[in-house]
């Protein structure tokens, strides 16, 4: 029962390279979401996607591109890193309505990838 | 735009004394209500539902305000333990997720 995975961990970019976050969830959830976090800020959703096939834009999309192709895996992809990208990445799912969001953890989150653009 | 917002903090608090956090969410239709835990920037961790009813989990109480759109946390007999950052989260009628920035809140021995 891995619940969220993702993957790397940790990353180094230089500026200018491309490399793609990857997020997978076994708990059969519709929605997912990807979450920027900054020293002394709050997460920030990226984007999410409601279901698999769609994706919407959060608060802070610019320079990111995401991918739902299957309901497991929520990618998300900088296409040209920049310093301004250095932050702590999440992935999350949601649970569905009913018991499971009401009375049990209702986000469940990805291990965070810690990337570093130089 | 939708927004959640909260104190910052820090909250520096001596231990054994009681702390309330309070947040505020602009989006009346609003669903669910939650308190998440986050400590040194690993992952958040569900800590309460808040509902209208109220919510009390051992020395933890949450509670939730629909009319003025607002929900606290209250910590009671605090514990070195409790020191984090405790984020309020509101999921939108959408299942759009919108989090506080964070309230930091340092237990002092």
């Amino acid at each position: 029962n891995a619940g969220v995975t993702q993957t790397p961990k940790f990353q180094v970019l230089k500026t200018g390279q491309s490399m793609t976050l990857q997020c997978a969830q076994d708990m059969n959830h519709n929605s997912m979401y990807w979450y920027r976090q900054d020293p002394g800020m709050g997460l920030r959703l990226i984007y999410y996607s409601a279901s698999e096939g769609t994706t919407d834009k959060g608060e802070v999309p610019n320079g990111y591109n995401v991918s739902r192709l299957n309901k497991r895996e929520f990618s998300l992809r900088l296409e040209s890193a920049a310093p301004s990208q250095t932050s702590v990445y999440f992935c999350a799912s949601l649970g569905e309505q009913g018991f499971e969001r009401s009375y049990n953890s209702p986000l469940h989150f990805g291990n965070g990838t810690r990337l570093t653009v130089t | 735009r939708k927004e959640v917002e909260q104190d910052p903090g820090p909250f520096n608090v001596p231990e054994g004394a009681t702390v309330a956090f309070n947040c505020t969410y602009s989006n009346s239709a609003s669903q669910s209500f939650f308190w998440y835990r986050q400590d040194c920037r690993k992952e958040p961790k569900l800590l309460m539902s808040v509902y209208s009813s109220g919510n009390e989990d051992g020395r933890f109480t949450a509670q939730l305000n629909r009319a003025s759109q607002y929900i606290s946390l209250l910590i009671r007999d605090s514990k070195l333990s409790d020191s984090a950052t405790y984020l309020c989260v509101v999921i939108e009628e959408d299942d759009k997720i919108i989090f506080g920035k964070g309230t930091r809140l340092h237990i002092l021995p």
